[in-house]
């Protein structure tokens, strides 16, 4: 069955920062991945996926991830964190359904 | 505008109530889930249906209920069975169920709090 392990639960970084949210998961075939950001009391909005092809996947707000399959993993980055960064974002994986992480709450400070 | 429409935004039950939370989307889309967001545990699945007129439950259906008996349409019932019901409560959709790495596309939530 798949899952997905979030690797620390709050990060915080100063405004022109680089930004890494970590993701690993397990999944017995090819995964689909995904990041999700959440604003406070808002749904959650696709900032990127990957289905198959270029492991460099970019998404909204220049936010970009790298499937690696040797290390399952697919970490977010970001070059330059700015204040509207700030919010929670959520890794999820889907073999027969779609199973998501914990959740990382990035802090941008001024 | 295409989207996934939730109502109330907040509701306020009463212990012993049963409430429905609704939710309806004009994407067409043919699966429609049901999470519930508690602080610090992520998402969890209550239920789910890939077709109209049957779904499944998820990873944590009991006290819940749903019916399916239209595409565009999937109501959560939160019954007074449910011993924790306080949490916010995401509706989401997708053009086909996740396996095929089709993407979920969510609503703006609700806000369930028992006074």
């Amino acid at each position: 069955a798949q899952s997905v392990t979030q690797l620390g639960s709050h990060v915080s970084v100063s405004e022109g920062a680089l930004v890494l949210l970590r993701c690993n998961y397990s999944s017995s075939v090819p995964p689909y991945l995904f990041w999700y950001v959440q604003y406070p009391n808002q749904g959650l909005q696709l900032l990127l996926k990957y289905t198959t092809g270029a492991t460099l996947v970019k998404g909204i707000n220049g936010f970009e991830a790298e499937f690696k399959k040797s290390e399952t993993s697919f970490h977010l980055t970001k070059p330059s964190a700015h204040m509207s960064d700030a919010a929670e974002y959520f890794c999820a994986v889907s073999e027969n359904d779609m199973r998501f992480g914990a959740g990382t709450r990035l802090t941008v400070k001024p | 505008d295409g989207g996934i429409t939730q109502s109330p935004k907040y509701l306020f039950r009463k212990e012993g109530q049963n409430v429905t939370l609704s939710c309806e989307q004009n994407l067409n889309h043919d699966a429609m889930y049901w999470y519930r967001q508690d602080p610090g545990q992520g998402l969890r699945l209550i239920y789910y249906s890939q077709i109209v007129n049957d779904f499944q439950k998820g990873d944590i259906a009991e006290g819940y209920s749903v019916s399916r008996e239209k595409k565009e349409s999937f109501p959560l019932t939160v019954t007074s069975a449910q011993k924790n019901p306080t949490a916010f409560y995401l509706c989401a959709s997708s053009l086909r169920d996740p396996s095929s790495g089709n993407t979920i596309y969510f609503g703006e939530g609700s806000w369930l709090t028992v006074v």
